[in-house]
């Protein structure tokens, strides 16, 4: 599957654990977004990365929340000591270079359900 | 606030009939996305427009972009139950090097197809 591969698709924890949620980018891809949607509400913009790098998180909540996505392996999305107001679909996207005649595309998502 | 406005939020459409979405956009548009989504699925990319008068066709489905590049229109000729679902708009609606990639989406338009 040469597609954006996210996992796992569902994540459920207690109020207080840790999240991480995993994307890997399609072939040949090396800039990942993360993205979150909530229930009755549009698409988010969370981050931007590069291999090593984070180019724009004005998307990220302050507290609580990191990215990366390092030189090997996949991006990891971070959530510490989530609350219930985290549950939503995270999505990951990847495009080859930064130019804006390359569409992102995008994995099916991570459904993370907060108890 | 939204800086990309879809309307409507959601349309009931007989098969076979046509259907429209719009997507207006209160700055210049540097890039415009349509993406389609199914309930509990990631986003699958449609079109891209770039170009102030650019319209683009797949199968059964155009894009349009209008002339000041602020707003864009896709059309759906002789709708099928296989066109159901949520149509989104994505955009570059910022020029820097530092901003590439951020793309803001509509809230999207949820399309039911009935028989």
């Amino acid at each position: 599957n040469a597609g954006v591969m996210q996992n796992p698709r569902h994540l459920v924890r207690r109020r207080g654990q840790e999240a991480r949620l995993r994307c890997s980018p399609m072939k040949g891809h090396s800039h990942v977004y993360w993205y979150r949607q909530l229930p009755e509400e549009g698409l988010k913009f969370m981050v931007y990365l590069q291999k090593e790098n984070i180019i724009d998180e004005s998307g990220m909540p302050k507290e609580r929340f990191s990215a990366e996505f390092p030189k090997e392996g996949p991006s990891i999305l971070r959530i510490q000591q989530v609350v219930r107001g985290d549950s939503a679909a995270y999505f990951c996207a990847s495009s080859p270079g930064i130019y804006s005649n390359q569409p992102q595309h995008f994995g099916d998502g991570t459904r993370l359900s907060i108890l | 606030s939204q800086e990309l406005e879809q309307s409507p939020q959601s349309l009931i459409v007989q098969e076979g009939k046509n259907l429209t979405i719009n997507c207006t956009s209160s700055k210049t548009l540097y890039g415009l996305y349509w993406y389609k989504q199914k309930y509990g699925e990631g986003l699958i990319f449609l079109m891209m427009l770039q170009k102030g008068g650019e319209e683009k066709s797949h199968e059964k489905i155009t894009a349009k972009l209008d002339e000041k590049k602020q707003q864009s229109s896709l059309h759906i000729t002789a709708s099928q139950p296989s066109h159901a679902g949520i149509y989104l708009c994505g955009a570059d609606l910022h020029m820097t090097t530092d901003s590439w990639g951020k793309f803001q989406f509509g809230a999207g338009t949820q399309v039911v197809v009935t028989p």
